[in-house]
């Protein structure tokens, strides 16, 4: 089955910097690769996503890159706000099945004012 | 439309007892995934219901199940809780029955087992 790996486990930065948040998965068939946000004490919510046969989305201050070949994706949060400080996660489809999702471990992102 | 809503919110047990938990999806959605979330291990995948089918399953025991009725609504059950079962139980929901798509979640059950 699908094993995905999260890296940072928490991650600091000051208000305006950059953040980026790094998964690698084991199945090369999985093809759906989303991120989650979740606030303290809130659901998870997508933010969002990425298929397989593309290898960069953008939505305003957040992007995702997919390298199918090294098996890696990652999260990009530019011009950071107070307001993204959340636990971050990835996931995968198990490459098996369309239906299962595997989750990283979680990043808890801290942007400090 | 409505949310995901989960009934409880918050559950506390003695080891040893059983559990059911129930989600709604939203109207319209019927896939429901199941996932056990604790500090250290993160969000863990139990099984994903469609059209009453159970279609997946993660690596629990069977202690875990679960069902789902014809108007979407699922129901997971622990029977035999133990001490490590205590977590928050998120289910999510999602239209399709093809191809992966956004997941919505539920706020989750707090289960506590003493």
């Amino acid at each position: 089955g699908e094993n995905v790996e999260q890296h940072p486990s928490t991650l600091s930065v000051q208000e305006g910097d950059s953040a980026v948040i790094k998964c690698t998965y084991s199945d090369s068939a999985s093809n759906y690769f989303p991120w989650y946000k979740q606030e303290l004490g809130k659901r998870p919510q997508l933010i969002i996503d990425i298929r397989s046969n593309v290898g960069e989305k953008k939505d305003q201050r957040i992007a995702v890159t997919l390298n199918k070949t090294a098996k890696h994706f990652s999260l990009h949060i530019t011009e950071t706000q107070p307001e993204d400080s959340a636990v971050y996660f990835c996931a995968g489809t198990d490459g098996g099945s369309n239906y299962k999702l595997t989750f990283g471990k979680g990043t808890l992102l801290t942007v400090n004012p | 439309k409505a949310g995901v809503t989960q009934t409880p919110r918050y559950l506390i047990k003695t080891r040893g007892q059983q559990v059911t938990l129930s989600c709604s999806p939203i109207s319209g959605h019927r896939s429901v995934s199941w996932y056990q979330q604790t500090p250290g291990q993160g969000l863990q995948f139990l099984f994903e219901y469609f059209s009453e089918t159970q279609r997946n399953k993660g690596n629990f025991p069977g202690r875990f199940s679960g069902r789902q009725f014809s108007n979407s609504r699922s129901e997971m059950n622990v029977s035999t809780l133990e001490l490590g079962d205590s977590a928050l139980y998120l289910c999510a929901s999602s239209p399709s029955g093809g191809a992966f798509s956004e997941q919505y979640f539920g706020p989750g059950t707090r289960l506590t087992v003493t």
